[in-house]
């Protein structure tokens, strides 16, 4: 069994300041674990993934998360927020599906939406 | 190099119709996924599927709800007989055959009226 949670269902930064939105997960095996970004009637967008290399991930658009296991979270940071980066942000644990060796079961967390004010 | 297409984009039904969602996956991925998201929720896992195969239907209510994915076409997700509840954001995504990272399509909506 796998699940995510968002500590955070609205966070709001001024521009040019850091980002934090919070991410705790469980599950029962090393997972792999994402975020996505989704902007208004668009489709989500991969940021960054996690699958036990590094455990700093750099992501696009200048976003990275740090995978902390002790901590089980997952918490994605920018240094500087720019009003683009106002969205929809979805924390994901990955599992396989159990009826195949393939497939990709995700799990989303319930997502953080971010406001930048100038 | 058009990536995953869903159709329409806006779908209006009224209680007790038929709902029919469209996804095209990417070109070369044979591995297609359907996500639901209600209001104030995440998105949750449904449907997977291969082609002309249903692998993975845990996240499908028992009732009303069917997915294909035909050898030639795009994917569909039914709805029979809608209901208010279903009314929701539907994003289909697809993946090559070695799965890890998913390309998601724009969504459908789906009002029920």
């Amino acid at each position: 069994a796998q699940s995510v949670t968002q500590l955070d269902s609205h966070v709001s930064v001024s521009e040019g300041t850091p980002v934090l939105l919070r991410c705790n997960y469980s599950s029962s095996y090393s997972p792999s674990l994402f975020w996505y970004v989704q902007h208004p009637n668009k489709g989500l967008q991969l940021l960054l993934k996690y699958t036990s290399a590094a455990t700093l991930v750099k992501g696009i658009n200048g976003f990275e998360a740090e995978f902390k296991k002790s901590e089980t979270s997952f918490h994605l940071t920018k240094p500087s927020a720019h009003m683009s980066d106002a969205a929809e942000y979805f924390c994901v644990v990955s599992g396989r599906s159990i009826l195949t060796g393939g497939g990709n079961k995700l799990t989303f967390g319930t997502g953080t939406q971010l406001k930048v004010e100038l | 190099n058009a990536g995953v297409m869903q159709n329409p984009r806006h779908l209006v039904r009224r209680r007790g119709q038929e709902a029919r969602l469209r996804c095209s996956p990417m070109k070369g991925h044979s591995h297609v996924y359907w996500y639901r998201q209600l209001p104030e929720e995440g998105l949750k896992f449904m449907v997977y599927l291969q082609k002309e195969n249903i692998i993975d239907e845990s996240g499908m209510p028992k009732e009303r709800f069917s997915a294909e994915f035909p050898k030639e076409g795009p994917s569909i997700l039914r709805i029979q007989q809608v209901v208010r509840g279903d009314s929701a954001a539907y994003f289909c995504a697809s993946s090559p055959p070695l799965p890890e990272k998913l390309f998601f399509g724009s969504g459908t909506q789906l009002s029920v009226l």
